[in-house]
């Protein structure tokens, strides 16, 4: 059972444009949602982070909305540039230090 | 500070053998994790050490994989027997007890014919 569901597998965005993943969990005992970027032969990168207690964390051109009640989160990426093509994960954890569970991921392509 | 090293970054190797791979943490880092990444998806957890402690080990991890982290600083991933379906992205990462953030090395990718 897939704990952590993301979606879409892939995307492609205009420059300049919102780039919108979208993840879901099911395990309410998560309290950690980060989302990784990952470029070709590298390994993941925290991109940015969320705690279930507030709905809306924004860094940059990056931002997490989460819906506690839904149970799920998502990353939008505003003004979005060629060097923003990577995969995104989508993860949660149960801990502050616990293992993390990741999605499938999405494969980001903006058009130059 | 150079961030988390793998060593090798990549290995091919022949079904029955068996390969070792080293993972050197953050230097001040306690936590030590090992994933497991197959091509066109997440990263799935192995196993984690804190200091030299194994604090838990994954289903995915059969007993033909074996992780050590003697002195607590270094780890090593060593899996025996190799089979076609150990072929993926062998990742280490890092952190510190009490911070969430895990900071995760270039992969080793394996290559099992």
């Amino acid at each position: 059972q897939q704990q952590v569901k993301q979606s879409p597998q892939s995307l492609i965005v205009q420059k300049g444009g919102i780039s919108i993943i979208n993840c879901a969990y099911e395990n309410t005992a998560f309290d950690y949602f980060p989302w990784y970027q990952q470029f070709p032969g590298k390994g993941p990168a925290l991109l940015i982070a969320i705690r279930p207690d507030v709905s809306e964390k924004k860094e940059g051109r990056f931002t997490i909305s989460f819906n506690k009640s839904a149970k799920q989160f998502s990353l939008h990426i505003m003004d979005s540039q060629p060097g923003d093509s990577a995969t995104y994960f989508c993860a949660a954890a149960g801990n502050r230090d616990d293992k993390i569970i990741f999605g499938k991921g999405t494969r980001l392509h903006i058009l130059p | 500070d150079t961030g988390v090293s793998q060593n090798p970054r990549h290995k091919i190797t022949k079904r029955g053998q068996n390969v070792t791979f080293r993972c050197d943490p953050i230097s001040e880092h306690n936590r030590l994790y090992w994933y497991r990444q197959t091509l066109g998806q997440g990263p799935e957890f192995l196993t984690y050490f804190q200091n030299e402690a194994q604090l838990e080990k994954s289903r995915l991890l059969s007993d033909r994989f074996s992780a050590e982290r003697p002195k607590g600083s270094f780890s090593t991933l060593e899996i025996q027997r190799t089979e076609q379906g150990d072929s993926a992205m062998y990742l280490c990462a890092s952190s510190l007890r009490g911070q969430e953030t895990q900071y995760f090395g270039p992969g080793t990718r394996l290559l099992v014919l």
